[in-house]
C-alpha cells in the first residue's frame, strides 16, 4: 500500500519567515502534486513534479521531486499570511493518495 | 473556463435519509473522482468513474453508496439511509486523461450534514 507522510502536521510561523514542508514515502510515486487547501473549500493544484531531481517554482514557493522519486518538498520564502492553509502533497495517478496535510498559519 | 462544480454546498440529512450530491466536471473533462474528507482525516479516495462506466470503486463503502457518471448530466454521489458517521467533505474532481501526469482539478465540495 502506497503511503505518503507529511510533516510537520502543523506550522505557525511570523510573516517573513521560510519554512519547509515534507512529503515521504517509501514508494516510487511518477509524480506527485502540491495542492492548498482554505477552509470550507476544495484543494486547490499548485504544481505536479514528474522527474526525479526536478525542482520548480511559482513565485516565493519552490517545490522539488527527490532522484528516487520517492520524496517532494515544499519551500516558501518570507511567508506571508497569505500564505496560510492547508498544504497538501498527492500521488498515484488516477486514484490520488494524500498526506495528511500540514496546517500553515502565518502571523502577521 | 468554469471549474468543477458541486452542489449542493452544504447538505443536511436526517439519519435514514438519501443524501444526492453533484459533480460536473470541468469542461472537455471526461473522468470523474470522489474522494471523502472526514474530520481529522486526510482525503481519501472513493470511486473514479468515466461517461457511462466506473473504473475503479475500490474505496467505496461495500453498502449505501453508489456512484454514477451518465451519458448526459453531472456525476452522482449518492449515499442511502444515512448515518451521522457519514457526516464528512465530498469532493469531486476531474481530469482530462488518467494517469500520474493528467491532473486532477479539484471543485468547492459539499458538506454533509447527518442529524
Amino acid at each position: 500500500t502506497q503511503l505518503l507522510e507529511q510533516s510537520p502536521q502543523f506550522l505557525s510561523i511570523q510573516e517573513g519567515e521560510n519554512l519547509t514542508v515534507y512529503c515521504n514515502s517509501s514508494s516510487v510515486f511518477s509524480s506527485l502534486q502540491w495542492y492548498r487547501q482554505e477552509p470550507g473549500e476544495g484543494p486547490v493544484l499548485l504544481v505536479t513534479v514528474v522527474t526525479g531531481g526536478e525542482v520548480k517554482k511559482l513565485k516565493r514557493l519552490t517545490f522539488q521531486f527527490g532522484d528516487a522519486r520517492k520524496d517532494s518538498s515544499l519551500h516558501i520564502t518570507a511567508a506571508q499570511p497569505g500564505d496560510t492553509g492547508l498544504y497538501l502533497c498527492a500521488g498515484g495517478g488516477g486514484k490520488l493518495i494524500f498526506g495528511q496535510g500540514t496546517e500553515l498559519s502565518v502571523k502577521p | 473556463n468554469a471549474g468543477v462544480m458541486q452542489n449542493p454546498r452544504h447538505l443536511v440529512r436526517r439519519r435514514g435519509q438519501e443524501a444526492r450530491l453533484r459533480c460536473s466536471p470541468m469542461k472537455g473533462h471526461s473522468h470523474v473522482y470522489w474522494y471523502r474528507q472526514l474530520p481529522e482525516e486526510g482525503l481519501k479516495f472513493m470511486v473514479y468513474l468515466q461517461k457511462e462506466n466506473i473504473i475503479d470503486e475500490s474505496g467505496m463503502p461495500k453498502e449505501r453508496f453508489s456512484a454514477e457518471f451518465p451519458k448526459e448530466g453531472p456525476s452522482i454521489l449518492r449515499i442511502q439511509q444515512v448515518v451521522r458517521g457519514d457526516s464528512a467533505a465530498y469532493f469531486c474532481a476531474s481530469s482530462l486523461r488518467t494517469g500520474g501526469d493528467y491532473e486532477q482539478y479539484f471543485g468547492p465540495g459539499t458538506r454533509l450534514t447527518v442529524t
